[in-house]
C-alpha cells in the first residue's frame, strides 16, 4: 500500500525556533510536494522536489530518495507560519495527477 | 493569489440534492485537478482533466462527475448528496498534463455542507 506518513501530527513552537517536519513514503516517487494550508482552508504549494534541496526565504525542503524521506524546515519561526503543512507524493506508476497526501502537521507558533 | 478561482466559496444543501462546483484555472494552464478534503479521509485526488479530456481518475464516486470546457474552466458535479459528502473541494491547475510534476496552483476551495 502506498502511504505517506508525516511527523509530528501537532507541533507547538515559540517564535524564533527552528522547526522540522518530516515526511516518509513507501515506494519510488517521481515528485514530492510540500503544501501549506492556512486556517481559512486555502492551500499554497510551497515546494516541489524530486531530488536534493530547495530554499525559499525561511523555508527549506530536502529530500533523500534512497531513504524515502523528506523534511521541511522553517528557520526563525513566526506566528504567521502557523498552519497545517501537508506532504504529498506522486508514485511511479500512479495515474497522472494522482497525488497521495499525508495527514498533515498542524504547526502553532506562539509569540 | 494563486490565479485559480473556485466558486462558490461556501455551499449548504440538503441530502439528495445536486450541486455544481466551478473552477477557473490559471491563465495558460491546461490541466485541472479536483481534490476532496474530508475530516476523516484527509485530502484525496478525485479526477484530472487536460485540455478538455479526462486524463486520470482517483477515488471519485459514481455520483460525482466532472468536465472541462473549451475555455478550460472545469465543473465538478455532485449528485444524490449524502451527509458524508460534506468536505472541502479543491481544484488545482498546472501547465502540463503529464502529471503534477510541475508546480501546482490551488484554488481557495469550496466548502460543501450537506444537511
Amino acid at each position: 500500500k502506498n502511504e505517506v506518513e508525516q511527523s509530528p501530527q501537532n507541533l507547538t513552537a515559540q517564535e524564533g525556533e527552528f522547526i522540522t517536519i518530516n515526511c516518509s513514503y513507501s515506494v519510488g516517487i517521481s515528485a514530492l510536494h510540500w503544501l501549506q494550508q492556512h486556517p481559512g482552508g486555502g492551500i499554497v504549494s510551497l515546494f516541489m522536489l524530486s531530488s536534493g534541496k530547495k530554499k525559499h526565504g525561511r523555508l527549506i525542503a530536502t529530500i533523500n530518495i534512497q531513504e524515502k524521506h523528506s523534511s521541511l524546515h522553517i528557520t526563525a519561526s513566526h506566528p504567521r507560519d502557523s498552519a497545517v503543512y501537508i506532504c504529498a507524493v506522486r508514485y511511479y506508476g500512479g495515474s497522472q495527477g494522482n497525488l497521495i497526501f499525508g495527514k498533515g502537521t498542524k504547526l502553532s507558533v506562539k509569540p | 493569489d494563486s490565479g485559480v478561482t473556485q466558486t462558490p466559496k461556501h455551499l449548504i444543501t440538503a441530502t439528495g440534492q445536486r450541486v455544481t462546483l466551478r473552477c477557473s484555472p490559471r491563465s495558460g494552464d491546461l490541466s485541472v485537478y479536483w481534490y476532496q478534503q474530508s475530516l476523516d479521509q484527509g485530502l484525496q485526488f478525485l479526477i484530472q482533466y487536460y485540455n478538455g479530456e479526462e486524463r486520470a481518475k482517483g477515488n471519485i464516486l459514481e455520483r460525482f462527475s466532472a468536465q472541462q470546457f473549451p475555455d478550460l474552466h472545469s465543473e465538478l458535479n455532485l449528485s444524490s448528496l449524502e451527509l458524508g459528502d460534506s468536505a472541502l473541494y479543491f481544484c488545482a491547475s498546472s501547465v502540463t498534463g503529464t502529471a503534477l510534476n510541475t508546480e501546482a496552483f490551488f484554488g481557495q476551495g469550496t466548502r460543501l455542507t450537506v444537511v
